[in-house]
């Protein structure tokens, strides 16, 4: 069974860091590209990042371009964002995201969610 | 890139269909056949119904179908049951990024 467990979301203020994790099982997750995608209480669904197979490729939704980064270790089946400079407007559920392999980004399996909250 | 364009709210009586739109542009739902399609409960994560306009994972029951024409891309909803009252959710792939729609309340009366 394919499985995806966030964590790491926590309250943090204005500016402040936090990395998220994604334990994966249940698939080969060297082989997967993965993303996180996030909803902030009550709002609409966002992609934020991408990351291919291999961790070289990655991509961004423009408003966190510079400020998060998506990485990986697919020794560890793990995925991983780390979160700068965060802003009020941050403030969401994040979920760890696999893919259909080839489908043009078509979200088959979602985590549970971390909420990460920003605020003072 | 602006967001996909959905109504807010669509509904049904049980055993009806409906349909809930997706309008894009030529650079997202119209260049790409590439359209997916997510059903969300309360406090759930989103479930994929539909991807690549039209197929069905396994598991989603073929009440759920998708179609496009053009920009625009549609999830019918035939013989509405109670369980399918819930929040949903069109994506299309734009290029290295994908977009998702603002989301329709699914009410079954």
């Amino acid at each position: 069974e394919v499985q995806l467990e966030e964590s790491g979301g926590d309250l943090v203020q204005p500016g402040g860091s936090l990395r998220l994790s994604c334990a994966a099982s249940g698939f080969t997750f060297s082989s997967s590209w993965m993303y996180w995608v996030r909803q902030a209480p009550g709002k609409g669904l966002e992609w934020v990042a991408t990351i291919k197979a291999d961790g070289i490729w990655k991509y961004y939704v423009g408003s966190v371009k510079g400020r998060f980064t998506i990485s990986r270790d697919n020794a560890r089946n793990s995925l991983y964002l780390q979160m700068n400079t965060l802003r009020v407007d941050d403030t969401a559920v994040y979920y760890c995201v696999k893919d259909v392999p080839g489908s043009g980004w078509s979200f088959d399996c979602w985590g549970q969610g971390t909420l990460v909250t920003v605020s003072s | 890139q602006s967001a996909l364009t959905q109504p807010p709210s669509a509904s049904g009586s049980p055993g009806q269909s409906v349909i809930i739109s997706c309008s894009g542009t030529s650079s997202d739902v119209g260049g790409y056949d590439y359209v997916s399609w997510y059903q969300q409960h309360p406090g759930k994560a989103p479930k994929l119904m539909i991807y690549e306009v039209n197929k069905r994972p396994s598991g989603v029951p073929d009440r759920f179908s998708g179609s496009k024409s053009g920009n625009t891309a549609s999830l019918t909803v035939s013989g509405l049951q109670a369980e399918d009252e819930a929040d949903y959710y069109c994506s299309s792939y734009a290029g290295n990024n994908v977009i998702f729609g603002g989301g329709t309340k699914l009410t079954v009366l």
